[in-house]
């Protein structure tokens, strides 16, 4: 079975501060690991993924997130936040197991003050 | 190209009544889920198919949600009755079949008001 841990329902930083928000995962097989942001009123769309290869991983709006499995961690950054990446920030646990199982954390609010 | 949609986007109802929503996914995805999103939460599996068939439906409450897929294309999903606990958005998503990387798109939701 997986599951997603996110570290803070909510995240508060000021306009062009480092964004860090976290999670981690369980999963008895290999996974792959996803970012999801959603803005009001609005589903989920994609920022960013891991699957194989490379642990650093860029997504759209200047986001990243480095898979680390010795920490079963995936958390996601970015240098400078802006108002605009005011949102809610999702990670999710996918795995294949006769087809694909999507597990999702509870979420974490990004606010941006200016 | 068309994204999934979802309909109605909003739904305001009496516990008790039944209701219904509709989902139509990307063109060419064999795979539609529906999750369930409470205020705060991430969403969380209601059903998966594959194609028609209803491959997971453990988390879907039997006694009150109904679920179909008829030709593997669009969906319907449905609560009779409701009950003032169903308040929630309700969010279809779809892949592509085979072997990918499990990347779900989604579709803007629909908010059930049970009063």
């Amino acid at each position: 079975a997986q599951s997603v841990t996110q570290l803070g329902s909510h995240v508060s930083v000021s306009e062009g501060a480092l964004v860090l928000l976290r999670c981690n995962y369980s999963s008895s097989v290999p996974p792959y690991l996803f970012w999801y942001v959603q803005y009001p009123n609005q589903g989920l769309q994609l920022l960013l993924k891991y699957t194989t290869g490379a642990t650093l991983v860029k997504g759209i709006n200047g986001f990243e997130a480095e898979f680390k499995k010795s920490e079963t961690s995936f958390h996601l950054t970015k240098p400078s936040a802006h108002m605009s990446d005011a949102a809610e920030y999702f990670c999710a646990v996918s795995v294949n197991t006769g087809g694909f199982k999507t597990i999702f954390g509870a979420g974490t609010r990004l606010f941006v003050k200016a | 190209e068309a994204g999934v949609v979802q309909s109605p986007r909003y739904k305001i109802i009496e516990k008790k009544q039944p209701v219904a929503f509709w989902c139509n996914p990307i063109s060419g995805h064999n795979t539609l889920y529906w999750y369930l999103q409470n205020l705060g939460q991430g969403p969380e599996l209601l059903i998966r198919y594959e194609n028609e068939e209803a491959v997971d439906d453990s988390q879907l409450p039997k006694d009150r949600f109904s679920a179909e897929r008829l030709k593997g294309v669009d969906s319907t999903l449905k609560i009779q009755p409701a009950e003032l606990g169903d308040s929630a958005v309700y969010l279809c998503a779809s892949r592509t079949g085979g072997e990918n990387t499990g990347e779900l798109f989604f579709g803007e939701g629909s908010r059930l008001t049970v009063l």
